[in-house]
């Protein structure tokens, strides 16, 4: 299994542009979580969904985030407008009911400057 | 008060020391807990489930105390390639995973 896919690695954008984060859950997995990892609040649960249904959005930081799960095999957290304190590495895990144990992808490094 | 509360450290230990860490959850319904290694600009990945009644994976021991609400985290014979970050994790109601800051462990020669 290739695991939990993240995309881009990367992304360095400006100040108000829209960006749009994407994650692959590993298959078979019925739980999906988006979080951010700063240096100062660690790691913070954003929203997790269960059967594509999101679950607990709490966590996220306010309107200016979303986040879709259309299907089981695909997911994305969307900022717009972005600032730059939205700069993170921001984490997709999946997970299998019952287990506990997540998954997580490599993460993208977001810098909004 | 946090759902989770860990040290941050961070931790500098020489090489074969024990080290142990703590961590405190808020919710005493939480049923799972975890240990979580992440290295450097990497992500988190599972070190060990914590059970009841205490489990061990060679140097690594851990510790559930429901009582007091905390789990530990026992290394032994501390190596250089421990140095990480430690991220106590509780799972509650709906699967919900919330992590703990993290307790950074240097190892040093």
């Amino acid at each position: 299994d290739a695991g939990v896919i993240q995309s881009p690695r990367h992304e360095v954008t400006e100040m108000g542009q829209e960006v749009t984060l994407r994650c692959k859950p590993i298959s078979g997995h019925d739980y999906l979580f988006w979080y951010r990892q700063t240096m100062m609040r660690g790691l913070e649960l954003l929203i997790y969904f269960n059967n594509n249904v999101p679950i607990d959005d709490s966590g996220m930081p306010e309107d200016r985030f979303s986040a879709k799960m259309p299907n089981a095999s695909f997911s994305t957290l969307k900022i717009q407008p972005s600032e730059p304190r939205d700069s993170a590495v921001y984490f997709c895990a999946s997970s299998w009911g019952g287990s506990g144990e997540a998954f997580f992808g490599q993460g993208t490094r977001l810098t909004v400057v | 008060r946090k759902e989770v509360e860990q040290d941050p450290g961070p931790f500098n230990v020489p090489e074969g020391a024990t080290v142990a860490f703590n961590c405190t959850y808020s919710n005493s319904a939480s049923q799972s807990f975890f240990w979580y290694r992440q290295d450097c600009r990497k992500e988190p990945k599972l070190l060990m489930s914590v059970y009841s009644s205490g489990n061990e994976d060679g140097r690594f021991t851990a510790q559930l105390n429901r009582a007091s609400q905390y789990i530990s985290l026992l290394i032994r014979d501390s190596k250089l390639s421990d140095s990480a970050t430690y991220l106590c994790v509780v799972t509650g109601g709906y699967q919900k995973v919330t992590f703990g800051i993290g307790t950074k462990l240097q190892v040093i020669p």
